[in-house]
């Protein structure tokens, strides 16, 4: 079965602070991909990373970093040194085998987001 | 560039009305999707359209009725909605060849029936 589970359904940090967003996935395929999002408050989603599972490499855009562990099944992400403007809903999301409906299409499994307040 | 857009942002209706929401990208895509998200939860998937085919229809109640004009083009037709169909309304668009593409949204209309 698919499953995205985000444990943290809302964090309060102050301002510079670091912060992991968790996120844990189930799925019976080898081939998936996961992906965060973040809804400002405006409501649009921006996509902010896609991970193939056959890269396990982490990454790093600029404050924001992911690190994605097979072995624990999580793709868990991280704010360094958080702003005002990093506060929003942050989504994580599985898609896989099951979920690739037509070349180019696919159905996005979401986790319950976590509501990340960063407080000045 | 990686713009969807949405128009209205904003709409209120009535139970007896009918309305239109309208989506637009211009990035070439060959899916698109609509969503419904209510406060506080994910967005929910409600179709599914593939080269302008509608390819996934997940139970949605028929007074929601969806078009895909033309590629770059979605629409949303609205017609006898209830009070509980009050919620933020996502297009999405998607395209990569040979694997399953990154889905991009637009900025939603919020839908208010009353």
């Amino acid at each position: 079965a698919q499953k995205v589970t985000q444990a943290q359904t809302e964090i309060s940090v102050v301002e510079k602070e670091d912060v992991t967003l968790d996120c844990v996935y189930e799925t019976r395929d080898t081939t998936y991909y996961l992906f965060w999002y973040k809804q400002p408050p405006s409501g649009e989603l921006v996509f902010l990373i896609r991970r193939n599972s056959f890269d396990e490499q982490n990454e790093i855009s600029g404050r924001y970093s992911w690190n994605f562990q097979k072995s624990t099944s999580s793709f868990n992400f991280t704010i360094t040194a958080s702003q005002v403007v990093d506060s929003a809903v942050y989504f994580c999301a599985l898609s896989d085998e099951k979920g690739a409906l037509i070349q180019g299409a696919q159905k996005l499994v979401f986790g319950q987001g976590t509501r990340l307040t960063i407080n000045p | 560039d990686t713009e969807v857009t949405q128009t209205p942002k904003h709409l209120v209706m009535g139970m007896t009305n009918k309305k239109s929401l309208k989506c637009e990208q211009h990035m070439g895509h060959r899916a698109m999707y609509w969503y419904k998200q209510k406060a506080k939860k994910p967005p929910e998937l409600m179709f599914v359209y593939s080269y302008e085919k509608l390819s996934i229809n997940e139970s949605v109640p028929s007074r929601f009725s969806p078009e895909c004009p033309n590629s770059s083009l979605l629409n949303l037709h609205l017609h006898a909605l209830q009070p509980e169909d009050s919620a933020l309304y996502l297009c999405a668009s998607s395209q990569e060849k040979g694997s399953p593409g990154t889905q991009y949204f637009g900025p939603g209309t919020r839908l208010t029936v009353l």
